[in-house]
């Protein structure tokens, strides 16, 4: 059983349309992290959210955390190729060791 | 770039050998956690080395074991290798306390088991 579900499993589009993905969890998480991981590539850390209702910005890209801390949403505003790859997100916990668990992850095409 | 190594990059390996995976943490970090990513999923949580100790183990079997070492540098060992343990094997390291949730990734392993 996923913790953490992602949605939609997999998603093409064409340059310049804009998308959402969608991370969802029975848990509360104390933080929740989008990671992008290219082909033959470990995941690259783009985000941590950690406040119920927060909402972050990276240029192109709009992270927002659930109220209840039990879902998340990423926004890409006119895609770019560049953005091709597979985006995972992760929940944790504080105190002690972090160690999070991952979701299956969303793998975005962009074609030009 | 992140500054975390792994070897090697590619391996082949046959049912019942065993294997080591390196995995050299970037600069100031203390804390190395270990991943197995299948095809198709996200990295599922291996165990984490803290100042040369375990701190803190996923759901695998004993045969998966780990060591690290004073520079912080650290070894998954697997034996009695498996079909099913085919998958990309990740590393992260991190610095343990404040900022531990941001974990910076090698580009991993890929193993084969035939």
């Amino acid at each position: 059983t996923q913790l953490l579900e992602q949605s939609p499993q997999f998603l093409s589009i064409q340059e310049g349309e804009n998308l959402t993905v969608y991370c969802n969890s029975s848990s509360v998480f104390s933080s929740l992290q989008w990671y992008r991981q290219e082909p033959g590539e470990g995941p690259v850390l783009l985000v941590t959210v950690v406040t119920g209702g927060e909402v972050k910005k990276l240029k192109r890209l709009t992270f927002q955390f659930g109220d209840a801390r039990k879902d998340s949403s990423l926004h890409i505003t006119a895609a770019q190729p560049g953005d091709t790859g597979l985006y995972l997100c992760a929940g944790g916990y504080g105190g002690g060791s972090y160690i999070p668990t991952f979701g299956r992850g969303t793998s975005l095409i962009v074609h030009p | 770039e992140t500054g975390v190594t792994q070897s090697p990059t590619h391996l082949i390996k046959t049912r019942g050998q065993q294997v080591t995976l390196r995995c050299s943490s970037q600069s100031g970090h203390n804390t190395v956690s270990w991943y197995q990513q299948a095809l198709g999923q996200g990295p599922q949580f291996i165990f984490q080395y803290y100042r040369e100790e375990e701190n803190g183990r996923g759901n695998f079997p004993p045969r998966f074991s780990g060591l690290q070492f004073p520079n912080y540098s650290s070894e998954l060992n697997v034996n009695a290798l498996e079909l099913d343990d085919s998958a990309l094997y990740l590393c992260a390291s991190s610095l343990f306390g404040r900022e531990q949730e941001t974990q910076y990734f090698g580009p991993g392993t890929r193993l084969l088991v035939l």
